[in-house]
C-alpha cells in the first residue's frame, strides 16, 4: 500500500539552487497538495491541484512552481531556495466528485521532505 | 478566504485528566476535519464533521461541530501518553488547516 509517496526524505540546499521535491499518488486520487509545516506551526497550503493539467496558489505560493501533468504526479519546483524555504514539505491527495465541495473528503498525506537551505 | 484559528496553541497536561481544544472561524464551513499528527509523519485524520450541532465520539475522544457551523471543538476524556500530538482542524474549498494544538500528557 504506497498511498503518497514523496521523495527526497531529506535535502540541504545552497541559496540560489533549485531542486524539485517529486510526489506521487496511486489512489487515482483527483486531488493533490502541496503544505509546508514550519517547526512548531500547522500546514500552510503552497499549491493544489483538482486535477492534470489544473494547478491553483494556496496560501504561500511564491518560490514555488508546480505542475501536473498526471493524475499520478504532483512536482514542486523551488526556484533560487532562500532560507525562509527552510522547513517540512508535505504532499497530500483527495478524491472528490467533480460536482462536489472538496472538503469533507480523506486527505492522505505522505511522510514528509524536509529541506534545510544554508 | 477561510481562516481558522485554533486554541489553545499549546496545553501540557497530567495522564487522566480531561481537555477541550477549540477551532473557530468567521466564515460558515460545509465540513470541517480534525487531524492528529505525531513528530516525523504526516497528519492522519481522526474526524470530519458535517452538520451543524453534530457530535461524534471516536473512543475517548468527542467532537463537535457548532450549530452555525463556524466553530468546532474537540474533547478528551482521561487522557494518555499516546494522545500527545498536534491536533489540526482543517475545512474549506482548498483544504486549509489551522495552526494547531500542540498536546502533551505526562505520564
Amino acid at each position: 500500500n504506497a498511498g503518497v509517496t514523496q521523495t527526497p526524505k531529506f535535502r540541504i540546499l545552497k541559496i540560489g539552487q533549485s531542486m524539485t521535491l517529486q510526489c506521487a499518488q496511486d489512489m487515482n486520487h483527483n486531488y493533490m497538495y502541496w503544505y509546508r509545516q514550519d517547526p512548531g506551526m500547522g500546514l500552510k497550503l503552497i499549491y493544489y491541484s483538482v486535477g492534470a493539467g489544473i494547478t491553483d496558489k494556496g496560501e504561500v505560493p511564491n518560490g514555488y512552481n508546480v505542475s501536473r501533468s498526471t493524475t499520478e504526479d504532483f512536482p514542486l519546483r523551488l526556484e533560487l531556495a532562500a532560507p525562509s524555504q527552510t522547513s517540512v514539505y508535505f504532499c497530500a491527495s483527495s478524491y472528490s466528485e467533480l460536482d462536489r465541495p472538496i472538503s469533507g473528503n480523506t486527505i492522505y498525506f505522505g511522510e514528509g521532505s524536509w529541506l534545510t537551505v544554508v | 478566504t477561510q481562516l481558522l484559528e485554533q486554541s489553545p496553541q499549546f496545553l501540557s497536561i497530567q495522564e487522566g485528566e480531561n481537555l477541550t481544544v477549540y477551532c473557530n472561524s468567521s466564515s460558515v464551513f460545509s465540513s470541517l476535519q480534525w487531524y492528529r499528527q505525531e513528530p516525523g509523519e504526516g497528519p492522519v485524520l481522526l474526524v470530519t464533521v458535517v452538520t451543524g450541532g453534530e457530535v461524534k465520539k471516536l473512543k475517548r475522544l468527542t467532537f463537535q461541530f457548532g450549530d452555525a457551523r463556524k466553530d468546532s471543538s474537540l474533547h478528551i476524556t482521561a487522557a494518555q501518553t499516546g494522545d500527545t500530538g498536534l491536533y489540526l482542524c482543517a475545512g474549506g474549498n482548498d483544504m486549509r488547516f489551522g495552526a494547531g494544538t500542540r498536546l502533551t500528557v505526562k505520564p
